[in-house]
């Protein structure tokens, strides 16, 4: 079956730029839609966006102007960038899947295991 | 945005019995061409990514327990737990996917009583 895996620094210096990769396997990432989703400690979730294979986004309006989510089809794998971090990014990231191939308005299933990224200097 | 309100914020339950998490959406997520409603439930276990349950608001995820059943339309739905087990110690939370941004109510912390 499908598995996400998160990677990347987990300690980014604030006003840096905040990077990560999710690798698909078990499956291709053609045909879906992907997110990034975040989590501050012992909070709740928000997404961040999406891309489509074919390298179509869209951000929430909240973080647009800070985030770039980019697709390379040929490793299987899709980047989150993040810039001019503070401290209130801090958070558990994760990736997921939409698991309908003809749409973005979907849930999300399966979910990487997430990855904590720390901003501090 | 759509603002999604979860209640209780948190939910001590005796084993066995039913535990109710309600979600309400600060507008409709019925979408009328195809009278579905844009919704979903996840669990969340401590260290653990969320997990859906239920999607299109009571269709359960392949896998998931049928004490596990989802209700609702419009702007007000419900996660019932119908007997609850041990291992249903979790955090849930409900989101909608019928417009963007995609939008999660704050959470539920389900324990044991």
């Amino acid at each position: 079956q499908v598995q996400l895996q998160e990677s990347g620094p987990r300690l980014v210096k604030p006003s840096e730029t905040l990077s990560l990769t999710c690798t698909v396997s078990g499956g291709s990432i053609s045909n879906y839609y992907w997110s990034w989703i975040r989590q501050p400690p012992g909070k709740g979730l928000e997404w961040i966006g999406y891309i489509y294979y074919s390298g179509s986004t869209n951000y929430s309006p909240s973080l647009k102007s800070r985030v770039t989510i980019s697709v390379d089809t040929s490793n299987n794998q899709f980047s989150l960038k993040l810039t001019s971090v503070t401290a209130a990014d801090t958070a558990v990231y994760y990736c997921a899947r939409h698991p309908n191939t003809y749409s973005s308005r979907s849930w999300f299933d399966p979910w990487g295991q997430g990855t904590l990224v720390t901003v501090s200097s | 945005d759509i603002v999604m309100t979860q209640s209780p914020d948190s939910l001590a339950v005796s084993l066995g019995e039913r535990a109710t998490i309600n979600c309400k959406s600060s507008q409709s997520v019925l979408y009328s061409s195809n009278n579905k409603n844009y919704l979903a439930w996840y669990q969340q276990k401590p260290g653990q990514p969320p997990k859906v349950l239920i999607y299109w608001a009571s269709d359960r995820e392949s896998g998931v327990p049928d004490r596990f059943s989802g209700s609702g339309s419009g702007t007000d739905f419900t996660l019932t737990i119908g007997s609850l087990q041990a291992e249903d110690v979790a955090a849930y939370y409900c989101q909608q996917y019928y417009t963007m941004p995609f939008t999660f109510g704050q959470g539920t912390n389900l324990e044991i009583k």
